[in-house]
C-alpha cells in the first residue's frame, strides 16, 4: 500500500514549456485534489475530482488542466509554464469512514519555471 | 473573505509543555469538517486530527486534541507534552459540505518551534 504517489519529485521548466504532473493512489478513494504551496504560504486548491470522470475548479485553476481518467489517477497539466507557477505541488486523496474524514497527501513535486 | 484564519504566524513552546494553536473559520454551511495538518521541514503534509461539525465531543488523537467551539467558530489545536519533533508548520483546514466531494480550504499556517 503506497498511499499517494507523485511523479516527478523535481522539475525545472523553461517558460512556455508544457508538462504533466502525475498522481496515483491505491486506497480506492473517490476524491482527489491538486494543491500548490508557495513559499511561506498555506496550500491553495487548484482542481479537485469528486469521482472518476468528474473535475471541478478550485481557488487557482488558471493555467492548469486536469484529467481523472480512472479512480486511481489524477494528473495535472501545465500547457505553457510561467514563472508564477513555480511552486510545490501536492496531490491528495480523501475518504470518509464512520464520520471520520482523512486526507492523505503525496510527497509533493517541486517545480521551478525559469 | 478569509475562510480560515490562523492569527499566530510563529509560536515558541518549551519542551514538555502544552501549546495551543489558534484557528477560526467562517462558513454558513451547517455541515463541515475541520482538519489539522503538520508540515515538517522535510515538506510532507501529515494529517493530525479531524472534527466534524456535528460531533458532540472534541476530537483527540494521542497528544493532539481539538478544542472545538462551534458558536465561536474556532477549532484550536492543543498539543500536550511538546517534543522537539513537533517543530513544524501547522495548518488548519476546512471542508464545507457534507461529503468529501466538496473543497478543502487551508489556512496560512502557524510555525511552531519547540525549545529544549
Amino acid at each position: 500500500n503506497a498511499g499517494v504517489t507523485q511523479t516527478p519529485k523535481f522539475q525545472v521548466l523553461k517558460t512556455g514549456q508544457s508538462m504533466t504532473l502525475q498522481c496515483a493512489q491505491d486506497m480506492n478513494h473517490n476524491s482527489m485534489y491538486w494543491y500548490r504551496q508557495d513559499p511561506g504560504m498555506g496550500l491553495r486548491l487548484i482542481y479537485y475530482s469528486a469521482s472518476e470522470g468528474t473535475t471541478d475548479k478550485g481557488e487557482v485553476p488558471n493555467g492548469y488542466n486536469v484529467s481523472r481518467l480512472n479512480k486511481r489517477e489524477f494528473s495535472l497539466r501545465l500547457e505553457s509554464a510561467a514563472p508564477s507557477q513555480t511552486s510545490v505541488y501536492f496531490c491528495a486523496s480523501s475518504v470518509i469512514q464512520a464520520n471520520q474524514e482523512t486526507q492523505y497527501f503525496g510527497p509533493g513535486t517541486r517545480l521551478l519555471v525559469l | 473573505a478569509q475562510k480560515i484564519t490562523q492569527t499566530q504566524p510563529g509560536m515558541f513552546v518549551q519542551e514538555k509543555e502544552a501549546v495551543t494553536l489558534d484557528c477560526t473559520y467562517d462558513t454558513s454551511d451547517p455541515s463541515y469538517g475541520l482538519f489539522w495538518y503538520k508540515q515538517p521541514s522535510s515538506g510532507e503534509m501529515i494529517f493530525l486530527i479531524y472534527q466534524g461539525s456535528y460531533d458532540q465531543q472534541n476530537a483527540t488523537e494521542g497528544r493532539y486534541s481539538l478544542n472545538f467551539q462551534k458558536a465561536r467558530k474556532s477549532a484550536n489545536l492543543v498539543i500536550s507534552a511538546s517534543q522537539l519533533g513537533d517543530s513544524a508548520m501547522y495548518f488548519c483546514a476546512m471542508r464545507e459540505g457534507r461529503t468529501s466531494y466538496d473543497k478543502v480550504i487551508f489556512g496560512p499556517g502557524t510555525s511552531l518551534s519547540v525549545i529544549p
